[in-house]
């Protein structure tokens, strides 16, 4: 059973460049979860999507960032005209329903020059 | 008052001791409590569930306190590969399943 799987692992983009990041849940997993690590900081909650909803967005900045979990393919973290600010890691981890364990992908390390 | 809140470390300790982590959280309709691992520019990796009776993993034990909202880990006998950050996490109760991470305990185990 893969686990959380997240891709790309680095990812380098200029001022003014979207960024998107991806990830594939568990196996049996319905519920994706977004968090965004800057350096030597903790995680900070972003966004809790289920298939096709998104159910608590309340960490996402209002502007430039986005994301969905369609029902067919990966969960999208969009980050649209990035800014040097935005260099972190982005971790997604994923649960199965009524069960509140969570389990983190890689993550994806996104540098903006 | 942040949300969680733990021992600000870092932590430095002779292989063999015994070494305890405090957590504490400000919203007592919290549910679910977690203790996490995080190696240096890696993921977090579960390492223990929190229960109300408190529970034990080997070396590890975790221990609840509703009434004081206080969460801690017990590491006895530490290892070199236990050198990592302590992550303290309880989840928000408004949206069910929405993690509140501490900004963890660094601990350094040293030969």
């Amino acid at each position: 059973n893969a686990g959380v799987m997240q891709n790309p692992r680095h990812l380098v983009r200029r001022r003014g460049q979207e960024a998107r990041l991806r990830c594939s849940p568990m196996k049996g997993h319905s519920h994706v979860y977004w968090y965004r690590q800057l350096p030597e900081e903790g995680l900070k909650f972003m966004v809790y999507l289920q298939k096709e909803n998104i159910i608590d967005e309340s960490g996402m900045p209002k502007e430039r960032f986005s994301a969905e979990f369609p029902k067919e393919g990966p969960s999208i973290l969009r980050i649209q005209q990035v800014v040097r600010g935005d260099s972190a890691a982005y971790f997604c981890a994923s649960s199965p329903p009524g069960d509140h364990e969570q389990y983190f992908g890689p993550g994806t390390r996104l540098t903006v020059t | 008052r942040k949300e969680v809140e733990q021992d600000p470390g870092p932590f430095n300790v002779p292989e063999g001791a015994t070494v305890a982590f405090n957590c504490t959280y400000s919203n007592s309709a919290s549910q679910s409590f977690f203790w996490y691992r995080q190696d240096c520019r890696k993921e977090p990796k579960l390492l223990m569930s929190v229960y109300s009776s408190g529970n034990e993993d080997g070396r590890f034990t975790a221990q609840l306190n509703r009434a004081s909202q206080y969460i801690s880990l017990l590491i006895r006998d530490s290892k070199l590969s236990d050198s990592a950050t302590y992550l303290c996490v309880v989840n928000s109760p408004y949206y069910g399943q929405n993690f509140v991470f501490g900004p963890g305990t660094r601990l350094s185990v040293l030969p």
